[in-house]
């Protein structure tokens, strides 16, 4: 199984709907993220959470909410979708920066959403 | 705020000659830089870290790349590249102990 694993992994919807995409993780870190992936824009940080209790706003958070449900459940959800929310959507985990360890990023295989 | 610019959006080569693909960041503080790679229709894997020390640091599938604190760069350099090496790769930085930014990605294609 998975480190980190997305559901659905694929999505289509119409505009105006609600969609959740979640995420849980099996590394016990306490850091998680959100990102989207558009061709030619890279990967954006929409938000990220580095305890059950800390939320906090990326680059691009707007049309955006998430919950930390537990440590290792992390969910995005868009309330009503547009079609510009047409995206690749990749959720990770990192570890704590500390002694030996470098807060790199462990990410899951990803969310492909279509808006129509 | 840190910020990172993927200088080339795409690179053609051809097999086994050497590629450089560059990457300049900015920040106030000092940082952590990574090179992430995603073949086709696949998740995103680390490729190579600096943290401290060595300014040259070695990463998976015979990948380099180079710390440069006075250029504010952090390319990444393959001596002989394979078809498997098509991908897209991406460089990230972190101020330490933060969130990681990511670039706009290249895409390497590695031609017969």
């Amino acid at each position: 199984d998975a480190d980190v694993t997305q559901t659905p992994r694929n999505r289509i919807t119409k505009t105006g709907k609600r969609i959740m995409l979640e995420c849980s993780q099996t590394k016990g870190h306490d850091r998680m993220y959100w990102y989207r992936q558009d061709p030619g824009l890279g990967l954006r940080l929409i938000y990220y959470s580095f305890d059950v209790k800390d939320i906090n706003k990326g680059e691009i958070s707007d049309g955006y909410s998430v919950s930390r449900q537990a440590q290792a459940k992390f969910s995005l959800s868009l309330e009503s979708a547009i079609p510009n929310q047409t995206a690749l959507y990749f959720c990770a985990t990192s570890d704590l920066p500390g002694q030996g360890v470098t807060g790199e990023l462990f990410f899951g295989e990803g969310s492909r959403l279509t808006v129509l | 705020a840190q910020s990172v610019t993927q200088l080339d959006s795409q690179v053609p080569v051809f097999e086994e000659a050497p590629v450089e693909l560059r990457c300049n960041y900015s920040s106030s503080v000092s940082v952590y830089l990574f090179w992430y790679v995603q073949y086709p229709n696949q998740g995103l894997q680390l490729l190579l870290k600096y943290l401290s020390g060595s300014t040259l640091v070695k990463g998976i599938n015979g990948f380099e790349a180079e710390f440069n604190k006075s250029q504010t760069s952090f390319h990444l350099r393959k001596p002989s590249v394979h078809i498997s090496d098509t991908a897209e790769y991406f460089c990230a930085v972190s101020e330490k102990g933060g969130k990681l930014i990511f670039g706009q990605g290249t895409e390497l294609s590695v031609k017969p």
